[in-house]
């Protein structure tokens, strides 16, 4: 059974700049993986920011980047605003597909 | 616009059966694979199930493989979920997706006696 790893928590000042990473318990992502992040306010449903690593869609604010960091997923939020406190979980894809257990961001 | 409406979630007795529904509009529904994600009350997204355009495909979490069905009528650009034997740890809101991109409002399924 795979497991996607992501920071529980992090609290960031409004303007900063914060990355979320996450890892596999199958090792090292590399150029050939692909990983979605996922935002998700109280009450609502996920939306999604980043899809096939790096790549944003249309309603992606700009501020938002998807990357690999030493060997795993990264979301960048740079300039952050308050309205980007929520739960973040990115995805991958093992045959079947596999959430990680999300990060709490705390615009503080 | 690209909308995915569920429904037919509810209150369910251990061991007993429910079927969700996704109605999709916006798309061409014949031209994407869907996918079932749900989430535990306050806990994270797990995929449940997806299912290819011409439904000749279907994929399963390894905790509903054999107690669970997707499936889809391409004609009445829907998507279903039939879940049989349901459990306690089955109560989450379901949310039927389009690819990844687009998500569903969700629907409540409550198993509890």
């Amino acid at each position: 059974q795979i497991v996607v790893t992501q920071e529980p928590s992090l609290t960031v000042s409004p303007g900063g700049t914060v990355t979320l990473t996450c890892a596999s318990s199958t090792g090292a992502l590399t150029s050939g993986s692909s990983v979605d992040w996922f935002q998700q306010k109280p009450g609502q449903a996920p939306r999604a920011l980043i899809h096939s690593t790096s790549s944003k869609y249309i309603w992606t604010p700009a501020r938002f980047s998807g990357s690999l960091l030493g060997g795993k997923g990264a979301l960048t939020l740079s300039g952050v605003q308050p309205e980007d406190e929520a739960d973040y979980y990115c995805l991958l894809n093992y045959g079947g597909w596999v959430f990680g257990g999300g990060t709490k961001l705390t615009v503080l | 616009e690209v909308q995915l409406v569920e429904s037919g979630g509810g209150l369910v007795q251990p061991g007993g059966s429910l079927r969700v529904s996704c109605a999709a509009s916006g798309f061409t529904f014949s031209s994407h694979w869907m996918n079932w994600v749900r989430q535990a009350p306050g806990k994270g997204l797990e995929w449940v199930a997806n299912i290819k355009q011409d439904g000749s495909e279907r994929y399963y979490v390894d905790s509903v493989k054999g107690r669970f069905t997707i499936s889809r009528d391409n004609a009445k650009n829907s998507l279903f979920l039939q879940m049989n034997s349901l459990r306690a740890e089955d109560t989450a809101i379901y949310y039927c997706t389009r690819d990844w991109g687009y998500w569903g409002q969700g629907t409540l399924v409550t198993v509890s006696s």
